[in-house]
C-alpha cells in the first residue's frame, strides 16, 4: 500500500526556471494538500483540492498552480522560480476528516 | 485568524525525564485536534488525536495529550522520553466542517542518551 508518492525527492532548479512536483496517493481520498515547510515556520498551506476538478487556494499560493483532474493525482506546478520557493513540498491526502492528513514523503526543492 | 501557537521552539532533554510541549490554538468553534511528529529525514506522521469525548488521548509511543476546552489548549506529554524520540512535533487544528487544516511553528525536540 503505497500511500501518497511524491516525486522528485529533490531537485535543483536555477532562477526562472519551471517545474512540476508530482503527487499521487492510492488510498481514494477526496481531499488533497501542498504544503510548503521552512524552518520555524511549520507548514503552510499553498493549495488544497476538495475533489476532481476543484481546487482552492491556501495561505501562500503565489507563484504557484495546481490541477486535479483525477482522484488519485495532483500536481503543483512552480512558474518561474525564485529562491524564495527554496522549501520543502508536503503533499497529503485526506478522507475528509478535518485535520487528520496523510503526508507523502516530501521534495526538497532548491533555486540557486 | 486562525492560529495555532507552539510554546517552545527548541527542546532538549536527557533520557528518561518526562515532556511537556504546550498548543494553544485560537478558533472559538468545534476542533479536531491533532499532534504530529517528523523524525529526521522524514514525513509527518499522526502522533495522536482529539475529536470529542474524552479530552485525554493517548496516542503512540507512550504520547498522550490533554484537551482543556476553556484555555483552548491541546499539550503533548510523555512521562520518560527516549532517544529515539528525538525529532520535530507539529500542534494541528482542523475546524469541523472546514477543510484546512492550520499547524503550529513545530517544537524541535533533542533527547541527549
Amino acid at each position: 500500500n503505497a500511500g501518497v508518492t511524491q516525486t522528485p525527492k529533490f531537485r535543483i532548479l536555477k532562477i526562472g526556471q519551471s517545474m512540476t512536483l508530482q503527487c499521487t496517493q492510492d488510498m481514494n481520498h477526496n481531499y488533497m494538500y501542498w504544503y510548503r515547510q521552512d524552518p520555524g515556520m511549520g507548514l503552510k498551506l499553498i493549495y488544497y483540492s476538495v475533489g476532481a476538478g476543484i481546487t482552492d487556494k491556501g495561505e501562500v499560493p503565489n507563484g504557484y498552480n495546481v490541477s486535479r483532474s483525477t482522484t488519485e493525482d495532483f500536481p503543483l506546478r512552480l512558474e518561474l522560480a525564485a529562491p524564495s520557493q527554496t522549501s520543502v513540498y508536503f503533499c497529503a491526502s485526506s478522507y475528509g476528516v478535518p485535520g487528520e492528513l496523510f503526508f507523502g514523503e516530501g521534495s526538497r526543492l532548491t533555486v540557486l | 485568524a486562525q492560529s495555532v501557537s507552539q510554546h517552545n521552539h527548541h527542546v532538549i532533554l536527557s533520557e528518561a525525564a518526562s515532556l511537556e510541549l504546550g498548543c494553544n490554538y485560537s478558533y472559538g468553534g468545534t476542533v479536531n485536534l491533532f499532534w504530529y511528529v517528523q523524525y529526521p529525514g522524514q514525513h509527518l506522521q499522526l502522533l495522536l488525536k482529539y475529536f470529542s469525548g474524552d479530552p485525554l488521548v493517548k496516542g503512540i509511543k507512550g504520547f498522550e495529550a490533554e484537551f482543556i476546552k476553556s484555555k483552548f489548549s491541546f499539550n503533548l506529554r510523555k512521562p520518560s522520553v527516549q532517544w529515539s524520540d528525538t525529532a520535530e512535533y507539529f500542534c494541528a487544528v482542523g475546524r469541523s466542517g472546514g477543510f484546512k487544516t492550520i499547524f503550529g511553528a513545530g517544537t524541535r525536540l533533542f533527547v541527549k542518551a
